[in-house]
């Protein structure tokens, strides 16, 4: 089935990029989606990208597609304490009907150092 | 502001109860599903809805069932309640298509 894939734990300083990576295995994917959890609360949805575009910018957030890999990355410039969270990545494939399922991925704590 | 709200931010039940967690959105969305969010698996599909009196199991479906009597509204039910169904709850709403789902604040259950 379909199975998408993240690292558990990223630690940066205050200022510095962030780079958060996740695989995919669904070559069918049509959207991926970067999601921000913080501590208690809800996911809240950052960006999304199109399967068939390589890049996506909207301020500090930069996402990266590379489709024949199925990898996709979501950098965050000047990484801020307020961007400590949980972000998963999330795949939308070709299911059909009305829905829109999602496949999350395990997500990635970033803890930014001050 | 687009909300989806759910009626109890933590609950603890004890083992074999029947446990009933609700979950509202005022957006007149299509879909609505529900999740359950455990350390290091992400979150997993438990049901889906994509319309009054539609359901569909999502990847976790055993030891739950769902209820959707109205648009706005969506049930997840455990119906004898197990200590491994001790989890953060997250019930969603979207409209059908690629946008954007919306997320209520979860629900943490705890079964002893």
């Amino acid at each position: 089935g379909e199975d998408v894939e993240q690292s558990l734990f990223l630690s940066v300083r205050e200022g510095d990029s962030s780079v958060i990576n996740c695989t995919y295995t669904d070559s069918s994917s049509t959207y991926l989606y970067w999601y921000k959890q913080e501590p208690g609360a809800g996911l809240q949805l950052l960006t999304y990208i199109f399967s068939n575009m390589d890049m996506k910018q909207d301020q500090r957030l930069t996402v990266l597609l590379n489709k024949k890999d199925k990898h996709l990355s979501l950098r965050i410039a000047d990484t801020q304490t307020g961007d400590s969270a949980i972000y998963f990545c999330a795949e939308r494939g070709n299911y059909g009907g009305a829905t829109n399922k999602l496949i999350f991925g395990t997500g990635t704590l970033l803890a930014v150092q001050p | 502001d687009v909300k989806v709200t759910q009626s109890s931010r933590y609950l603890v039940k004890r083992t074999g109860e029947k446990v009933f967690l609700e979950c509202v959105q005022d957006m007149d969305h299509e879909n609505m599903f529900w999740y359950r969010q455990d350390p290091g698996l992400g979150l997993r599909l438990i049901y889906f809805s994509y319309d009054v009196k539609m359901k569909e199991k999502g990847d976790i479906p055993e030891g739950y069932s769902v209820s959707r009597e109205k648009k706005e509204r969506f049930s997840l039910i455990l119906e004898s309640a197990s200590t491994n169904q001790t989890s953060m709850y997250l019930c969603a709403s979207s409209q059908p298509g690629p946008g954007e789902q919306y997320f209520g604040p979860g629900t943490r259950l705890t079964v002893t």
